[in-house]
C-alpha cells in the first residue's frame, strides 16, 4: 500500500544543533514533496517545495533534501532555536494527482 | 490581514445535531480544501474545490456536505452529528495552477460532539 512515514518518536535537541526531520514514502512517485509546521491549536504553514528533479533546496536555516532512489526526504534546521518547537508535516503529491498525501509529522523540542 | 479564515473556531454539540463551518480565503486562490485532523493528528483530506466545481471527493460519509457559493469561500455543512465527528477541521487554499499546490491553512475547528 502506499504510505508515508516520519519519526513517530518525538526528536529533543539543544538550541543551536542541527535538527534532523525524515519523511519516507513507499510506492509512490512524488513530483513534488512539501514540508509543513503546526504549532498547537493553528493550522500547517508551508515551508518549503521540493522538485523530484531538485537534490536540494534551502531557505535562511532551512534545507530539504529528496532522494528519489531512497525514496526519502530529509529536513534540516540549523542553528536551532527553542522557537522552532512544533511538529512538521511532509506532504507529496503525485504526478498530476490533485491532492496532497500527508505524513503524521514529527514533534521536535528545541530546548534552551 | 488574514489569508484562511473559518468560522466558528470551537463548535460543542450534542448527537444528532446539524452544524455548518464557514471558511473564507482573501489570497485569490482558486482551490479550497477541507481537511480532518483526528486525536492521532492525521490531515484527512475530505473535498476540493476548484472555481465552484468538486474536483475531490474522499470517501466521507453523505452527512457531510461541502458548497462553495464562489472561490473565496468554502462551506462544510454536517447532518446528524455522532461523536465520531469530533475532530478539528482546517479548511485550506491553493492554486490549481501552482507548482506544487501548496497550501493554506485556517486555523481551524475544533468541533466536539457530546
Amino acid at each position: 500500500s502506499q504510505k508515508i512515514e516520519q519519526n513517530s518518536e518525538a526528536l529533543n535537541i539543544q538550541e543551536g544543533k542541527t535538527a534532523t526531520l525524515t519523511c519516507n514514502y513507499t510506492n509512490y512517485s512524488p513530483a513534488y514533496l512539501q514540508w509543513y509546521r503546526q504549532d498547537p491549536g493553528r493550522g500547517p504553514v508551508f515551508l518549503l517545495l521540493i522538485r523530484e528533479n531538485e537534490k536540494e533546496k534551502r531557505k535562511e536555516r532551512l534545507k530539504v533534501t529528496f532522494d528519489t532512489t531512497l525514496k526519502q526526504s530529509l529536513f534540516h534546521i540549523t542553528a536551532s532555536q527553542p522557537a522552532d518547537s512544533a511538529t512538521y508535516l511532509c506532504a507529496l503529491r503525485a504526478g498530476n494527482n490533485r491532492k496532497l498525501i500527508w505524513g503524521l509529522g514529527t514533534s521536535l523540542a528545541v530546548n534552551p | 490581514d488574514t489569508a484562511v479564515s473559518q468560522t466558528p473556531k470551537y463548535l460543542v454539540t450534542q448527537m444528532g445535531n446539524d452544524k455548518s463551518i464557514k471558511c473564507e480565503q482573501n489570497l485569490g486562490h482558486d482551490t479550497m480544501y477541507w481537511y480532518k485532523q483526528d486525536s492521532k493528528k492525521f490531515l484527512k483530506i475530505m473535498f476540493s474545490y476548484n472555481n465552484k466545481e468538486l474536483i475531490i471527493n474522499e470517501t466521507v460519509p453523505n452527512r457531510f456536505s461541502p458548497k462553495s457559493p464562489d472561490k473565496a469561500h468554502l462551506n462544510l455543512h454536517i447532518n446528524s452529528l455522532e461523536l465520531g465527528d469530533s475532530a478539528v477541521y482546517f479548511c485550506a487554499s491553493s492554486h490549481m495552477t501552482g507548482v506544487g499546490y501548496e497550501q493554506y491553512f485556517g486555523p481551524g475547528t475544533r468541533l466536539t460532539v457530546t
